[in-house]
């Protein structure tokens, strides 16, 4: 029973095309989010959305966008892929005002521009 | 902002010592704390964490040291073992509203039999 889950795991494209990747977590939780990680291991957030309210990152490229069919679901589209968007793209769950703020990541899924 | 350009940290021990862990944060009203633990080709992973009120916090084989005045953490993992080989990461958190968890450098752990 995997309580956050990605697909894909791992993705390869060209650039140019639009991908999406698919979040769904199942443990009730009210905010998710998008995180980047790069070659060095940076784990960089690019968004947070809950029911009432979508955080964006400034520095994410309009590019990107979450979308999210109801509360258990996050997905990341991204139009007009880049070399540079090769990274591996995590999502994340937790309880807002909760006693803990621990998120609960997915496995990752790596993505690959070429 | 992103430290363009360094190689990730890495800290090396042998089987059975003592690893030390450290990361530095840098909002002062962060008031909740984590270290996760990132196997390769996974997700991160729940360690332990600490709020502001404390300063210590212990758990099977780790601690958790958080000196505000400085707004320095440190992880301690005692008999490491090959298992705990990884990348460790701190996070910022506040408890309540819609603060966003804020993830430290990574420090990458090599446990040597």
């Amino acid at each position: 029973d995997t309580a956050v889950s990605q697909t894909p795991k791992y993705l390869v494209t060209q650039m140019g095309n639009d991908k999406s990747i698919k979040c769904e977590q199942n443990l009730g939780h009210d905010t998710m989010y998008w995180y980047k990680q790069d070659s060095k291991k940076f784990l960089k957030i690019m968004f947070s959305y809950n029911n009432k309210e979508l955080i964006i990152n400034e520095t994410v490229p309009n590019r990107f966008s979450p979308k999210s069919p109801d509360k258990a679901h996050l997905n990341l589209h991204i139009n007009s892929l880049e070399l540079g968007d090769s990274a591996v793209y995590f999502c994340a769950s937790t309880t807002s005002g909760g006693a803990s703020g621990e998120l609960f990541f997915g496995e990752g899924s790596r993505l690959t521009v070429l | 902002g992103e430290s363009v350009g360094l190689h990730l940290p890495t800290l090396s021990v042998q089987e059975g010592d003592n690893s030390i862990i450290n990361c530095a944060y840098s909002n002062s009203a962060s008031d909740y704390f984590i270290w996760y633990k990132q196997e390769s080709g996974k997700g991160p992973q729940f360690i332990i964490d600490i709020r502001s009120n404390m300063d210590k916090r212990q758990g099977q084989r780790v601690t958790v040291l958080l000196n505000k005045t400085v707004k320095h953490l440190s992880l301690q993992i005692a008999a490491t073992q090959p298992g705990d080989s990884a990348v460790y990461f701190c996070a910022e958190n506040r408890l309540g509203g819609s603060y966003i968890p804020t993830f430290g450098r990574g420090t990458s752990l090599i446990v040597h039999p």
